[in-house]
């Protein structure tokens, strides 16, 4: 069965850095074709693709967002990290995390976690 | 980046019906097209990817279709469930980015 769980701190402050744990089961990212992917969803808003990491460690970023993220795997923890720079009251959201085998989408999904950036 | 463009951004429909939605990108994406249905307070699930394929444990109601630059995604006989969100994605550049999103309501 294949689950990813995120998890990280639920209040952040302006200027902060948020960083986001990912851990999955049921799957490797040292497989070809593996890859996972951050995605984000402020309060009543649509879906923004974040960052995206491959089973060869390739790195993908939000144009928009590039600046500010930072994207790592740890294979031997089953864990994939982002990190994003100097938050803004405008990155509260629900931050996911999913699983992106090349070319068949975003299959499995975590819950999801709930950021918020306030003083 | 490619910019992705649903619509309508909401409808309102009967149990039973046929609801088509569609999707287009800002340039050729050539079936780099994934869709996901959101309920509230849930995660997105997957529906349909490469524009036509329908995931695995998707009910086979739905069905995606489409190339290029124009897709669709039909529910042929709406259920209860399938009330939600559904949003387009593309995978076709290495910046991903989705839709902003069909929101199905009760008529």
């Amino acid at each position: 069965q294949v689950t990813l769980k995120e998890s990280g701190p639920a209040l952040v402050k302006p200027t902060q850095t948020l960083t986001l744990t990912c851990t999955f089961s049921g799957f490797s990212l040292t497989t070809s074709g593996m890859r996972v992917t951050w995605i984000r969803q402020p309060p009543g808003k649509a879906l923004e693709w974040l960052a995206r990491i491959d089973w060869d460690d390739d790195k993908f970023y939000s144009t928009s967002l590039k600046t500010r993220l930072t994207i790592s795997k740890d294979t031997s923890k089953n864990q994939v990290v982002l990190t994003m720079t100097n938050m803004d009251p405008v990155d509260t959201a629900t931050y996911y995390c999913a699983r992106t085998p090349t070319e068949r989408g975003m299959d499995v999904w975590g819950q999801g976690t709930t950021v918020t950036v306030s003083s | 980046d490619i910019q992705m463009t649903q619509s309508p951004s909401s409808l309102s429909a009967s149990v039973g019906d046929r609801v088509t939605m569609t999707c287009r990108a800002s340039q050729s994406i050539s079936r780099y097209l994934n869709w996901y249905q959101q309920k509230p307070g849930k995660a997105p699930k997957l529906l349909i990817y490469a524009a036509s394929s329908l995931q695995s444990g998707v009910p086979s109601r739905f069905s995606g279709s489409g190339s290029g630059t124009d897709f669709t995604l039909t529910i042929s006989s709406l259920q209860p469930e399938d009330f939600a969100i559904y949003y387009c994605q593309q995978s076709y550049s290495t910046v991903l980015t989705f839709g902003g999103g069909t929101k199905v309501e009760i008529k």
